[in-house]
């Protein structure tokens, strides 16, 4: 099945920092999704985003299908941030694949 | 998030109890599935629903039981496990088929303690 990862697995900012997190896949996806897992547990959809860029306020991320990867980029990083970065991938007809995430913590 | 609901939040069992996870979405979709997150480790895909029917056992134990009555809910029914079970429960639905690229929405997770 498709392998996912992700990179750095670990990460500690300054508040006001920038950071870019990073996710590999190793086949074609119809469906990339970014997840935020705040301290509760509860996953929250960043972006869906199988090709291309958009961006949400502080947060924007790109996805390049062709090369089989995809970026998101934090801006301006505030405490609320921190929490655990999921990227997910689902090739065609088959199910959906999470990478092991992102630990990002921001100090004040 | 609450267009997917999950009861209850937290929940502690005995290994010989039987106990049930239940999940609700409010968002007309046709696809439901159960997620298993353990500690230091990536979510895991047990059971895929669409339009009720069971489409995806990924070889989870016979002690973890689904259910689907119609397409708004969905029961994970628990008996007998392990502390090893110990994990977060997240239930998530999508509008379209499995498969067919759509968005997945999450529930907030049931926490549950096997002791």
């Amino acid at each position: 099945g498709i392998q996912v990862e992700q990179s750095p697995p670990d990460l500690i900012l300054q508040e006001g920092a920038n950071s870019t997190l990073r996710c590999n896949f190793s086949d074609s996806v119809n469906n990339l999704q970014w997840f935020h897992q705040n301290p509760w547990g509860q996953l929250i959809n960043l972006f869906y985003i199988p090709s291309g860029t958009k961006q949400n306020g502080r947060l924007s991320a790109t996805t390049v299908a062709t090369e089989r990867y995809s970026l998101l980029y934090i801006s301006s990083s505030q405490t609320t941030d921190s929490g655990v970065y999921f990227c997910a991938v689902e090739n065609y007809g088959q199910n959906f694949v999470f990478g092991p995430g992102t630990r990002l913590s921001v100090l004040p | 998030e609450t267009g997917v609901t999950q009861t209850p939040r937290h929940l502690v069992m005995g290994m010989t109890n039987k106990k049930s996870l239940k999940c609700e979405q409010h968002l007309g979709h046709n696809a439901m599935y159960w997620y298993k997150q353990s500690a230091k480790k990536p979510l895991e895909l047990m059971f895929v629903y669409n339009f009720k029917e069971q489409t995806e056992n990924n070889s989870v134990p016979s002690r973890f039981s689904p259910e689907c009555p119609n397409s708004s809910h969905l029961f994970l029914h628990l008996h007998t496990l392990q502390p090893e079970d110990s994990a977060l429960y997240l239930c998530a639905s999508s509008g379209g088929s499995p498969g067919q690229g759509d968005t997945q929405y999450f529930g907030p997770g049931t926490r549950l303690t096997v002791l």
